[in-house]
């Protein structure tokens, strides 16, 4: 069935570096959603892209959409410590006559001061 | 708009019991979804009831239930409690008619069982 793989596992960064998950499927998606959780805290939709090759931007975060539509990236230029957290990506998948959430396991990143 | 709200926010359980966990969405939002996440486990998708009926479910025996309202706020029910079961159980929201559309989480309720 339709999984999204999302890399890497956990990344390491110093305050300031740049850093980027990828979001990457086998099939088509008909779009891709992106939350981020921090520590202790509940995930929180950030953004979804729709569009083949569509980019959005939000400050320093940086969402695109694969020009095929199978994969996904966010990335954050000059990380912050108010970035540290678990970036998840989500992408529907048809259940009969409805929609699943399919989900990536999710992206930590722990950011050195 | 109030965002999602869930109780408890924490609760301790022993082996063998049964908890209720309450949800209750966003002003306007039908549908409710249940995820359980635990260390390393990602978000794990339990059910999702829109209207009042379960419309999509994921994995899970038959201890864990659900139910949703006519004013679409959402129960869910585990019964007979292992171990395995303690997680951060995650309730969201959502607007979409067909279901999979951006998901407005709750807090969580943090589930203990000893």
């Amino acid at each position: 069935g339709q999984q999204v793989m999302q890399i890497p596992q956990y990344q390491h960064v110093q305050e300031g570096e740049d850093f980027t998950t990828y979001c990457n499927s086998s099939t088509t998606l008909s779009n891709i959603q992106w939350y981020k959780q921090r520590p202790g805290g509940h995930p929180v939709f950030l953004i979804q892209l729709v569009k083949s090759g569509e980019v959005k931007k939000q400050k320093r975060l940086t969402f695109q959409f694969g020009e095929a539509k199978k994969n996904s990236s966010l990335h954050i230029t000059a990380t912050q410590t108010t970035d540290v957290g678990t970036y998840f990506c989500a992408s529907p998948r048809e259940a009969g006559n409805n929609r699943k959430l399919i989900w990536g396991l999710g992206t930590s990143l722990a950011v050195n001061p | 708009k109030a965002g999602v709200t869930q109780t408890p926010r924490y609760l301790i359980k022993t082996r063998g019991q049964q908890v209720t966990l309450s949800c209750s969405p966003i002003s306007g939002h039908r549908s409710v979804s249940w995820y359980q996440q635990t260390p390393g486990q990602g978000l794990q998708f339990l059910f999702e009831y829109f209207s009042e009926t379960q419309r999509n479910k994921g994995n899970f025996p038959g201890r864990f239930s659900g139910r949703q309202f006519s004013n679409s706020r959402s129960e869910m029910n585990v019964s007979t409690l292992e171990l395995g079961d303690s997680a951060l159980y995650l309730c969201a929201s959502s607007l979409a008619g067909r279901g999979a559309g951006a998901q407005y989480f709750g807090p969580g309720t943090r589930l203990l069982v000893l």
